[in-house]
């Protein structure tokens, strides 16, 4: 079945730990997306990419990095955590038209990190 | 640039009533509009989009919303409210003049809760 992943769902770990949070979609989609999300408030972009071997930072500054070395997955890296970055990480995709569903992002279930 | 607003934070409403969660816009092309609801601990999920066409939009779960492009709104609506809709609904705009791979600006988000 079509769909898009993350994984771990909830994570806590300490401070200078590095993580990587995983995204991946089966859908064929060349885009995708990462929002953070501090809990039932607005969602903020802070990465994005068009295909394999592009990403762009997106309107929120953050520390994390990302990299698209195949469509399917676009993982986030934290080098060294904070409790800054404690929040709600939320992947999406959407296709780039044609299909009758463009523009349409989808959403994955979000990992909620807590760094202590 | 493109924006989007939710000028309540939250709405209640009784179960069997109708509802409406507001939802205005800004951009300088023409409006592609997006509503998504989220549940707890849980990713968006997308309910309907207006690209073009008729204002009356119908969606997922019963939901329906109207462009209005004099008011610049994109309101969304359900005849008859459930206590299973009680979530975080969120609006989304993008520019349809412009390229950005598909970036959507959401808006800060409405709680709705239905109450018995």
């Amino acid at each position: 079945e079509a769909d898009i992943y993350q994984t771990p769902r909830y994570l806590v770990i300490g401070t200078g730990k590095k993580i990587t949070l995983e995204c991946s979609q089966t859908m064929g989609h060349d885009k995708m997306y990462w929002y953070q999300q501090d809990p039932g408030m607005e969602l903020h972009l802070i990465h994005y990419s068009y295909g394999v071997n592009s990403t762009e930072k997106g309107d929120l500054s953050s520390e994390s990095t990302v990299s698209r070395i195949r469509t399917e997955h676009f993982p986030l890296t934290l080098e060294s955590a904070r409790p800054s970055h404690t929040s709600q990480y939320l992947c999406a995709s959407s296709d780039s038209g044609g299909s009758g569903r463009a523009n349409e992002q989808f959403f994955g279930p979000g990992t909620r990190l807590t760094v202590l | 640039a493109q924006s989007v607003a939710q000028p309540e934070d939250q709405v209640n409403v009784a179960e069997g009533n109708p509802l409406t969660v507001k939802c205005t816009y800004s951009v300088s092309g023409n409006p592609y509009l997006f509503w998504y609801v989220q549940y707890p601990n849980r990713g968006l999920q997308f309910l309907l989009k207006y690209i073009t066409g008729d204002n009356l939009v119908k969606g997922s779960y019963g939901f329906e919303a109207e462009f209005n492009k004099s008011q610049t709104s994109f309101h969304l609506k359900k005849p008859s409210a459930l206590v299973s809709d009680s979530a975080l609904y969120f609006c989304a705009v993008r520019d349809g003049l412009t390229g950005g791979g598909n970036k959507l600006t959401f808006g800060t988000g409405t709680q709705l809760k239905v109450e018995l």
